[in-house]
């Protein structure tokens, strides 16, 4: 396609229920990025993706939260038993990959959760 | 550890009067330093970048930053505001180097607004 995309745009839930956050990248691109940004605030890094290989998930908030990315390509972030702090938006980027000069990080639009 | 401060979370400007959003960083190794535009509805877009040369850098729509190593700022600025700038702006953080490369952090951003 022609960007990043996502999917759902919106998700409401009840408390208690697990929800799956999709994210397809920009086609042959690398990396792939999860932030989450709550309302008033910045995005903040969650994890992140070379390939299929997750490089880092320092930035997931606690055991609930965990994503794959199975074939290197679309991505799945899974919350389970949600809270209603974890009501935000959830945005993905993706790079073209890792090397010596930078490579921009595009945006989705973002998964904006509601959690009652 | 990087972190960004951005002073004000709201800025209001008149029609063609100077842009100025200001960013200060906190990086204990060189940084690539970052503004992102967000409009209403859509994702973060990319509006200059700086990783390494001149300081002084420009970006889409006549926006520039000059990256200040002593004063540790990274300020967004532009000649005549439209009100198509109209949107939220971020300032954003990554090492140069090292594993947390690629990961950006996020200030909490700064809402412009414009005035006819």
């Amino acid at each position: 396609g022609a960007g990043v995309s996502q999917s759902p745009r919106y998700k409401v839930t009840k408390r208690g229920q697990d929800v799956a956050l999709r994210c397809d990248p920009i086609s042959g691109h690398v990396s792939l990025y999860w932030y989450r940004q709550a309302l008033g605030q910045g995005p903040e890094f969650l994890t992140y993706f070379n390939y299929e290989a997750q490089q880092d998930k320092s930035g997931l908030p606690n055991d609930r939260f965990s994503a794959e990315r199975p074939e290197g390509s679309i991505s799945t972030l899974t919350i389970q038993r949600t809270e209603q702090r974890d009501s935000a938006m959830y945005r993905c980027a993706s790079s073209l990959g890792v090397s010596s000069s930078y490579n921009e990080q595009f945006f989705g639009p973002g998964t904006r959760l509601t959690v009652l | 550890a990087q972190s960004v401060t951005q002073l004000g979370s709201h800025v209001s400007v008149s029609e063609g009067a100077l842009v100025l959003l200001r960013c200060n960083y906190s990086s204990s190794v060189p940084p690539y330093l970052f503004w992102y535009v967000q409009y209403p509805n859509q994702g973060l877009q990319l509006l200059l970048k700086y990783t390494t040369g001149a300081t002084l850098v420009k970006g889409i729509n006549g926006f520039e930053a000059e990256f200040k190593k002593s004063e540790t700022s990274f300020h967004l600025t532009k000649p005549s505001a439209h009100m198509s700038d109209a949107a939220e702006y971020f300032c954003a953080v990554t090492p140069a180097g090292g594993t947390s490369y690629g990961k950006l952090t996020f200030g909490q951003g700064t809402i412009l607004t414009v005035h006819p």
